[in-house]
């Protein structure tokens, strides 16, 4: 499948932890995306890496690839309640098409 | 709020009904998305559109049909749906020449099939 895999699918902690989500895919990549959706709603893009690039960072988010695992994770610091949403990878082919994960809902307990 | 609405927020339908989705971007790309989201699932790509011709039509059944009048508008014209037609149906857009990485989303299109 060319899709991309995500775990944890749920994730919950208190309000000031870190949380860590992780993205696996199959195929080669142009960039790895990251993006957020609020219940019911759009999707919002947060960051970006290309396939050179090994980390980012973006405010409290910092975002790593590794190219020969085939893996990206998330990791947001410092978790607020405004966090609380579900968080999805998305790879871009060399067609430049998004391939998706499924997503993992993360909820923020005050 | 972002740059991307779509029209109506919620629509429940029959299966013998027609009814189409409207998607408008105001932020001047030039390619534009329609998405599938069920639960628990990744999205699905159903049609792409750059500079108004169709690029990518992933095997979507002939009951949904897509329409890009110009750059700024898409819709997705509807009939004989199935209940598992049942989803959000997200519209998005980028600017496919300087910057194909990036897609903007509308809120989304809540389709209920009785």
């Amino acid at each position: 499948s060319q899709q991309g895999e995500e775990d944890p699918q749920a994730l919950s902690i208190q309000e000031g932890e870190n949380a860590t989500m992780n993205c696996s895919y199959k195929t080669s990549i142009n960039n790895l995306q990251w993006y957020r959706q609020n219940s019911g709603r759009g999707l919002v893009h947060l960051i970006l890496i290309r396939s050179n690039e090994r980390e980012k960072h973006s405010g409290r988010l910092r975002v790593t690839l590794d190219t020969s695992k085939k893996s990206s994770s998330l990791l947001i610091t410092a978790s607020r309640a405004a966090d609380t949403a579900s968080y999805f990878c998305a790879f871009m082919d060399s067609n430049y098409q998004l391939i998706w994960g499924a997503g993992t809902k993360l909820i923020i307990k005050p | 709020e972002t740059g991307v609405t779509q029209t109506p927020r919620h629509l429940v339908m029959g299966m013998t009904n027609k009814k189409s989705l409207k998607c408008e971007q105001h932020l001047g790309h030039n390619a534009m998305y329609w998405y599938k989201q069920s639960a628990k699932k990744p999205l699905e790509l159903m049609f792409v559109y750059n500079f108004k011709e169709q690029t990518e039509n992933n095997s979507v059944p002939s009951r949904f049909s897509p329409e890009c009048p110009n750059s700024s508008h898409l819709f997705l014209h509807l009939h004989t749906l199935q209940p598992e037609d049942s989803a959000l149906y997200l519209c998005a857009s980028s600017q496919f020449t300087s910057n194909p990485y990036e897609q903007y989303f509308g809120p989304g299109t809540r389709l209920t099939v009785t």
